[in-house]
């Protein structure tokens, strides 16, 4: 089974700040992919953001991009410019090439101060 | 529909009630998703289907929970016998394929009194 780590309960940003989200995962796989998923408080997730693991750039998505260290087993997730809508919860999730299961870390809330 | 939906959105069932929670898919997607998400975790998978087939039931818990999608298209997540161990988010996602990008639902929040 893959362990995906984030260590990071909670963060809080202000508004037009930046803010990085931390994740670290554990696999013996050479391909697979990683996810950032946001989950508003209405609950329903989607995709904010993905990495396929033989690339060696950085996957970017507007304000919101990766920083993919590959030896180090680590994603994190850079926020720039935030915005009121940005508060939510943030999951960090792998998938194994090939494969169609999810495996989600326990997520980071992440709450933009006016 | 414009997305994945989900019915009932709440439910409180006393233990040892049976439930039943229903996933309709974006239209046309082959593949179907259940997860379950206890409270303050991330979700975690539990079956996957690809059209009316299910492929995979390795992440269900006990064999007091049970899934279909016979037609291919509607889904339903069945527990017997609920207990209060099994209060979460029922998630439900479909995509295209099965690699594809998963769409989710916004949940089932299953209380058992």
């Amino acid at each position: 089974a893959q362990t995906v780590t984030q260590s990071q309960p909670e963060m809080s940003v202000q508004e037009a700040e930046t803010v990085t989200l931390s994740c670290t995962y554990d696999t013996s796989e050479n391909n697979y992919y990683l996810f950032w998923y946001k989950q508003p408080p209405s609950r329903q997730m989607i995709l904010v953001i993905r990495q396929e693991a033989y690339k060696q750039q950085n996957a970017t998505e507007n304000r919101f991009s990766v920083n993919f260290q590959k030896a180090a087993k680590s994603f994190s997730l850079k926020i720039s410019d935030s915005q009121l809508g940005d508060t939510a919860m943030y999951f960090c999730a792998f998938m194994k090439q090939d494969d169609y299961k999810l495996s989600f870390g326990a997520g980071t809330t992440v709450t933009v101060r006016a | 529909g414009a997305g994945v939906s989900q019915s009932p959105r709440y439910k409180v069932a006393k233990r040892g009630q049976d439930v039943a929670l229903r996933c309709d898919p974006i239209s046309g997607h082959v593949s179907l998703f259940w997860y379950q998400q206890a409270l303050g975790q991330g979700p975690e998978f539990l079956t996957y289907f690809q059209n009316e087939a299910q492929l995979d039931k390795s992440g269900l818990p006990s064999d007091r929970f049970f899934a279909e999608r016979p037609e291919g298209s509607v889904s339903t997540l069945k527990i017997q016998r609920t207990q209060q161990e099994d209060s979460a988010v029922y998630l439900c996602a479909s995509s295209l394929v099965g690699l594809a990008e998963q769409f989710f639902g916004p949940g089932t929040r299953l209380t058992v009194l």
